[in-house]
């Protein structure tokens, strides 16, 4: 069965400053990676995704992440927050068997940023 | 274009009682998945279906069930409800099952 880490659960960020934000998994089988933001009384953005190809993947609001599958990590940085990035981020993964694609999340990480 | 909807937004039962939940996907989306999140926890799988048929289920009892119409668009009930049920439940949709999920703004139960 697969499962997601997110190894802290709150993350306090000086605005401007970098943030790394650490998830990993475990799977027995190949997988699909995701990173989701969530915003206060709404529900889920998908930030980036990896499925295969390039391990650096860049996605929306200036995030990116590397896939590391010997350490099988997915850590999200981004080099300069702003108050604006101030939500709740979820790493998930789905085993990339086709049939069947539901998603498993981490317990989330809190950013807070600091003005 | 309209983003995956969901209705009720809030909605207040009592123990014991049923509740059904209604999601629309994205317009052309043949998949729907279901999923509840706890506060303070990551969303946990459901239910997924893809062209009206259960393409799986997430560890959760039989009080919970599913099931998706012809135009997509699925509904998630919940009978003799307890009090941990009460959580946010996020509907998200897809093309098809190997596509990214678009999440709706959720519906949230309180039990009391």
């Amino acid at each position: 069965a697969q499962s997601v880490t997110q190894l802290d659960s709150q993350v306090p960020v000086f605005e401007e400053a970098p943030v790394e934000l650490r998830c990993n998994y475990s799977s027995s089988v190949s997988v699909y990676l995701f990173w989701y933001v969530q915003y206060p009384n709404q529900g889920l953005q998908l930030l980036l995704k990896y499925l295969s190809g390039s391990t650096l993947v860049k996605g929306i609001n200036g995030f990116e992440a590397e896939f590391n599958k010997s350490q099988t990590s997915f850590h999200l940085r981004k080099p300069s927050v702003h108050i604006s990035d101030t939500a709740e981020y979820f790493c998930a993964v789905s085993e990339s068997n086709f049939g069947n694609e539901k998603l498993t999340f981490g317990t989330g990480t809190r950013l807070t940023i600091i003005p | 274009d309209a983003g995956v909807t969901q209705s009720p937004t809030h909605l207040i039962k009592t123990r014991g009682q049923q509740v059904t939940l209604r999601c629309s996907p994205i317009s052309g989306h043949k998949s729907v998945s279901w999923y509840q999140q706890v506060l303070g926890q990551g969303p946990q799988f459901i239910f997924q279906y893809y062209e009206k048929e259960e393409r799986g289920r997430g560890n959760f009892p039989d009080r919970f069930s599913a099931r998706q119409f012809p135009n997509y668009s699925s509904e998630l009930n919940v009978n003799a409800l307890l009090l941990g049920d009460s959580a946010l439940y996020l509907c998200a949709s897809s093309f098809r099952l190997a596509d990214e999920q678009y999440f709706g703004p959720g519906t949230r139960l309180t039990v009391t």
